[in-house]
């Protein structure tokens, strides 16, 4: 069974650019996540999405970040304009619904410079 | 909002020595749930605790949820090279709503052999 697919894997910009990553989540799953993981730290959720629709944005910096899932498949989380505090990594995960287990993806790692 | 905490947040032991890391929760959990980062590498799934005072075995890894559905803790008996990561625990509210998973910031492992 393939796995959670992101692109790109790394991606290096200068401040005040923008940036967007995509996702492609495990066959099926109706859960689509995006997580933020600043180096050291834990996981921290973005966005949630219930097949298309969004869940739980509350974390979400919604004044420079913003992403979608058209077709309740495929997502893409964008970053305008992107701070030096945005360096991370970014990981797309998915679920079968339900409280059950997060499969993440590979991630993106961002530099902000 | 909710918070989870892990402790140490770094672990240096001799390869053979046991190892436990534990997790504590601001709030009641519906569910808590392990995941293991190898360096560079993204969250894997371990598994999920769902019932109060739960114990849950992996071959050398035990996993325990509290009787309160606020702690957890994971022991590896006999620690082997393989298991050098960052264990996360992550929890999801009792409170109902959106179901995204709060992490904690991990407990580094590191195995001298």
């Amino acid at each position: 069974e393939a796995g959670v697919a992101q692109s790109p894997r790394y991606k290096i910009i200068e401040k005040r650019q923008s940036v967007a990553f995509w996702c492609n989540p495990i066959s099926g799953h109706a859960t689509l996540y995006w997580y933020q993981q600043i180096l050291g730290q834990g996981p921290k959720l973005l966005i949630q999405f219930q097949n298309n629709g969004v869940v739980d944005d509350s974390q979400l910096p919604k004044d420079r970040f913003s992403a979608e899932r058209l077709k309740g498949v495929d997502s893409t989380l964008k970053i305008q304009p992107a701070k030096l505090e945005d360096s991370a990594v970014y990981l797309c995960a998915s679920s079968p619904g339900g409280r059950q287990g997060v499969f993440f993806g590979p991630g993106t790692r961002l530099t902000v410079l | 909002g909710q918070q989870v905490m892990q402790i140490p947040q770094y672990q240096h032991v001799q390869e053979g020595e046991d190892f436990t890391t534990y997790c504590n929760s601001s709030t009641t959990l519906s569910n808590i749930q392990w995941y293991k980062q190898r360096p560079g590498g993204h969250p894997v799934f371990l598994i999920q605790l769902v019932k109060s005072g739960e114990v849950k075995k992996q071959k050398r890894l035990t996993f325990q949820f509290g009787e309160a559905k606020k702690n957890s803790s994971l022991h590896i008996t006999a620690t082997q090279t393989t298991d050098v990561g960052t264990y996360f625990c992550a929890g999801r509210d009792s409170g109902g709503g959106a179901d995204g998973l709060t992490f904690g910031k991990g407990t580094h492992l590191i195995i001298q052999p």
